[in-house]
């Protein structure tokens, strides 16, 4: 019954070669994020879309880009991973509006490794 | 902006005492606060929130919260803890963008 997933579970790119990691809900959410966490840190924000529109964190790197399709897809491209970019990447949802409604729906995320 | 802080990197405690882990909070205007916990290499999971009412918040596996505006706290707590609930445990607080800020997270230890 997983409302938001994430493929692959484990991804392994080599030094500049870009990747992309997906995100998919059942959920029918408003608002996709992606967040980066290293190594038990805390998740780091690093954009996010309302609807169509996509709203950049200020200290993203350009090396990180995002698409989102339609409403249930949302895919994180990095153009040319370095060393520093290896952590997890998790996606999560929500559909702001209503007390009840507050709160994200998290992905298991992407562990990303670069050789 | 809104942020959260929590003090403690680690709690260790032993499986049936009382498990605590601190958060306090800063922001402006009504603060929307969560607890989140991870397990190993495993996404976030909701374990419960404060949007308003009652300053006692229950949540999932039996642990509760409390909010505390004068000590800008919502500390996490559980009668009992099991060996089952040590993991990395999450404070955050929502902006007005929808948008969740984390705290740098406190592992729990619980052994038997």
């Amino acid at each position: 019954d997983a409302m938001v997933i994430q493929n692959p579970r484990y991804q392994v790119t080599q030094f500049g070669k870009p990747v992309t990691l997906s995100c998919s809900q059942t959920l029918n959410h408003n608002v996709m994020y992606w967040y980066q966490q290293k190594s038990s840190q805390a998740p780091k924000l690093l954009f996010h879309y309302y609807d169509k529109d996509f709203n950049n964190e200020a200290d993203t790197p350009d090396n990180f880009q995002s698409r989102r399709p339609n409403t249930s897809f949302c895919f994180l491209d990095i153009r040319s991973p370095g060393l520093g970019d290896a952590a997890m990447y998790l996606c999560a949802t929500s559909s702001p509006g209503g007390v009840a409604n507050e709160k994200l729906f998290f992905g298991s995320g992407t562990q990303l490794s670069v050789l | 902006a809104q942020s959260v802080a929590q003090p403690e990197d680690q709690v260790n405690v032993a499986e049936g005492n009382p498990l605590t882990v601190k958060c306090t909070y800063s922001v402006s205007g009504n603060p929307y606060l969560f607890w989140y916990v991870q397990y190993p290499n495993r996404g976030l999971q909701f374990l419960l929130k404060y949007i308003t009412g009652d300053n006692l918040v229950k949540g999932s596996y039996g642990f509760e919260a409390e909010f505390n505006k004068s000590q800008t706290s919502f500390h996490l707590k559980k009668p009992s803890a099991l060996v089952s609930d040590s993991a990395l445990y999450f404070c955050a607080v929502r902006d007005d963008d929808y948008k969740l800020s984390f705290g740098a997270g406190t592992t729990v230890t619980v052994r038997a």
